[in-house]
């Protein structure tokens, strides 16, 4: 029990067009939901936090406008990177917590790869 | 959250046991420590994780010290599959949207 899905897997664009990433939990709803983004040989940083039916609250120095969370229902998120250049490129995470009692755990999707040429 | 400190690397052979170091002295009373694993090119997987007594679980065990200041993750017997980075990350579970803040992690080779 307790995965969590994205899609695409990875994704190629050009530079100025967006790319929406979707996570959901599959057999779990999931409260809060967390997306991560990942550069080579670095740590995962956190972008921003969701909570099902409210705004996302943004790290520092993450732009929201760019990076537009939706958390549309308990199950799904879907994080869209507007307007991507090469410098977005990066290891997109997304991360669900289950609510009722399993608050101290959280589940990690796979991981979207993003290519802006 | 509090911060935690790893070795930046460890090697182990495979089916030896392995520990794991973690540092937390700067740890509240309201802290669960975590441990994550992020294999190459995959999203982190849960591990373990515990507040004051030792934990097993199929995966591995958490040894915490008695004043909490450190702890020690134990893989039993290290397998190929066991090589990725291992983060240990403290968790105040009392904030509604706590969250795991992840630092660099301690890099696990396994030789065969």
């Amino acid at each position: 029990g307790a995965v969590v899905s994205q899609h695409p897997s990875w994704v190629i664009c050009k530079s100025g067009t967006s790319v929406k990433i979707e996570c959901r939990s599959l057999d779990f709803q999931a409260t809060t939901m967390f997306w991560y983004r990942q550069f080579p040989k670095q740590s995962l940083m956190l972008m921003a936090t969701s909570n099902e039916g409210s705004k996302a609250t943004y790290e520092q120095g993450v732009e929201k406008d760019k990076f537009l969370i939706n958390h549309a229902s308990l199950t799904l998120s879907t994080l869209t990177v507007t307007s991507a250049h090469p410098e977005d490129s990066s290891f997109y995470i997304c991360s669900a917590r289950p609510g009722m009692g399993r608050q101290d755990t959280q589940y990690f999707g796979p991981g979207t790869r993003l290519t802006v040429l | 959250d509090a911060k935690t400190t790893q070795p930046n690397s460890m090697e182990s052979n495979e089916e030896e046991p392995v520990h794991l170091p973690c540092n937390h002295s700067t740890i509240s009373g309201t802290d669960y420590i975590h441990w994550y694993r992020q294999l190459p090119s995959q999203g982190p997987e849960y591990v373990i994780h515990g507040l004051t007594s030792n934990v097993n679980n199929r995966m591995a065990s958490l040894a915490i010290a008695e004043d909490r200041k450190s702890s020690t993750l134990i893989l039993h017997r290290a397998t190929l599959r066991d090589a990725a980075v291992y983060y240990c990350i403290l968790r105040d579970v009392t904030g509604a949207n706590s969250k795991l803040t992840f630092g660099k992690g301690i890099t696990l080779s396994v030789r065969p």
